[in-house]
């Protein structure tokens, strides 16, 4: 039973156009949201996070977005660069769990 | 630079060998963590502590163990690795307090079992 899901695989978006990834959750206890972005052979790497109390944080090209009433979140990054490319783990912690809640990932790819 | 290393990177070893796979942090983080991810797939918690001589097991059942005698050392220790086993480890460590905290992960153990 996946609490947390990503359910698309792969996203494919224009170097310079947004880029927008799409996290649901289903525990209600969740409190804090996070995201995190992994290349191949390296460790996930902390993005950036959102509390269950707000709606919005901004963070350079990254914004993430928490709908609680849709137990919907989603991250936007602003301009889209090469870099970029890599996958995305939407992370929860909180309801009960000891550690964070991730979902499978999506593989963003940039194109030139 | 405060960081979070672990060693090896990439371990190939024989069915049955005992491992030990190393993961050390200089952030004076007092929570550490170890995840298991396969391909494709989410991270697993498996192992976490609090603090010294804390361990306590995760969500995902695993047949390693773990120690936590130095604050900046959490090691985990296969006795006897199958197959099944073969998977990457992710350590992490974060701050621990009344609030919520982000995780910082290690560079990871591509573990494989032949």
């Amino acid at each position: 039973d996946q609490q947390v899901k990503q359910n698309s695989p792969s996203l494919s978006v224009q170097e310079g156009r947004i880029s927008i990834l799409n996290c649901d959750y289903t525990n209600s206890m969740f409190d804090y949201f996070l995201w995190y972005k992994k290349y191949p052979a390296e460790g996930p790497t902390f993005l950036i996070s959102i509390s269950s109390i707000k709606d919005k944080n901004e963070d350079g090209r990254f914004t993430v977005f928490l709908n609680k009433s849709a137990k919907h979140l989603s991250l936007h990054i602003v301009p889209s660069q090469p870099g970029d490319s890599a996958v995305y783990f939407c992370a929860a912690s909180g309801g009960g769990a000891d550690g964070l809640t991730f979902g499978k990932g999506t593989h963003l790819i940039i194109q030139p | 630079e405060a960081d979070i290393y672990q060693t090896p990177r990439y371990l190939v070893i024989g069915t049955g060998k005992k491992i030990t796979l190393e993961c050390s942090q200089t952030m004076g983080h007092d929570k550490m963590y170890w995840y298991q991810q396969d391909p494709g797939m989410e991270l697993h918690l498996i192992h976490y502590s609090y603090g010294v001589n804390s361990t306590e097991k995760g969500d995902l059942s695993s047949e390693s163990t773990v120690s936590r005698i130095r604050t900046e050392h959490f090691p985990l220790t296969l006795e006897s690795a199958r197959p099944s086993h073969t998977s990457q480890y992710l350590c992490a460590s974060s701050v621990f307090g009344l609030g919520t905290y982000e995780q910082y992960f290690g560079p990871g153990t591509r573990l494989t079992v032949t």
